[in-house]
């Protein structure tokens, strides 16, 4: 079955403990892309990848790392989560430019920064 | 101005009723426009693109106006399984690149 899977779903920490949000993609989609969501404020996209080892910003950046070592993979790493960055993330990813291809979600990761 | 502005609702409407949703965006040259489907704690999935002449997929039809700058989603003969968020997404291209910026979505109930 074609998806995107990110782990762990749900994740209560405390500020300053580094974390890592997996995500992995099956449809051998080159564009990765992470988003949080907050209410009020729609989908912000954080940082995106247009193929292995190419990463850019998005529009809130701050506090994130990503990487992109294999074209499945594309992990978000908070290094030092602040209670500002609880929030919902998606991981999504697409066959090509996100702009004109569908992009396809993975089911969200609900993380609160105590 | 937001680059991509929906009404948020929500819209409650009754089962059967016809609604339409708007959502504007700022930079004219925008290329590529989308509609979303989210429900309650899930991802967003694509309900439909939305092309320069209009589409429909059943009971939903699509606009695009590029001189006021707005697209449009209406949904015919409502189902309850029709309550969720909707979301307007829109490719503004700043600069030739791509950038797809979401709106904050519309909700819907469709009340029995």
């Amino acid at each position: 079955e074609a998806q995107v899977t990110q782990n762990p779903r749900y994740l209560i920490t405390v500020t300053g403990k580094k974390l890592t949000v997996t995500c992995s993609q099956n449809m051998n989609h080159e564009y990765m892309s992470w988003y949080r969501q907050d209410p009020g404020l729609g989908l912000r996209q954080i940082y995106y990848s247009m193929n292995v080892e190419v990463t850019d910003k998005g529009d809130v950046p701050e506090g994130y790392k990503v990487s992109r070592k294999e074209k499945r993979n594309f992990p978000l790493i908070l290094e030092s989560p602040s209670p500002n960055q609880t929030s919902l993330y998606f991981c999504a990813s697409s066959s090509g430019l996100a702009g004109i291809y569908e992009q396809f979600f993975g089911p969200g990761t609900r993380l609160t920064v105590l | 101005r937001k680059e991509v502005e929906q009404d948020p609702g929500p819209f409650n409407v009754p089962e059967g009723a016809t609604v339409a949703f708007n959502c504007t965006y700022s930079n004219s040259a925008s290329q590529s426009f989308f509609w979303y489907r989210q429900d309650c704690r899930k991802e967003p999935k694509l309900l439909m693109s939305v092309y320069s002449s209009g589409n429909e997929d059943g009971r939903f039809t699509a606009q695009l106006n590029r001189a006021s700058q707005y697209i449009s989603l209406l949904i015919r003969d409502s189902k309850l399984s029709d309550s969720a968020t909707y979301l307007c997404v829109v490719n503004i291209r700043p600069q030739g690149a791509q950038k797809l910026v979401f709106g904050q979505g519309t909700r819907l109930t469709i009340n029995p």
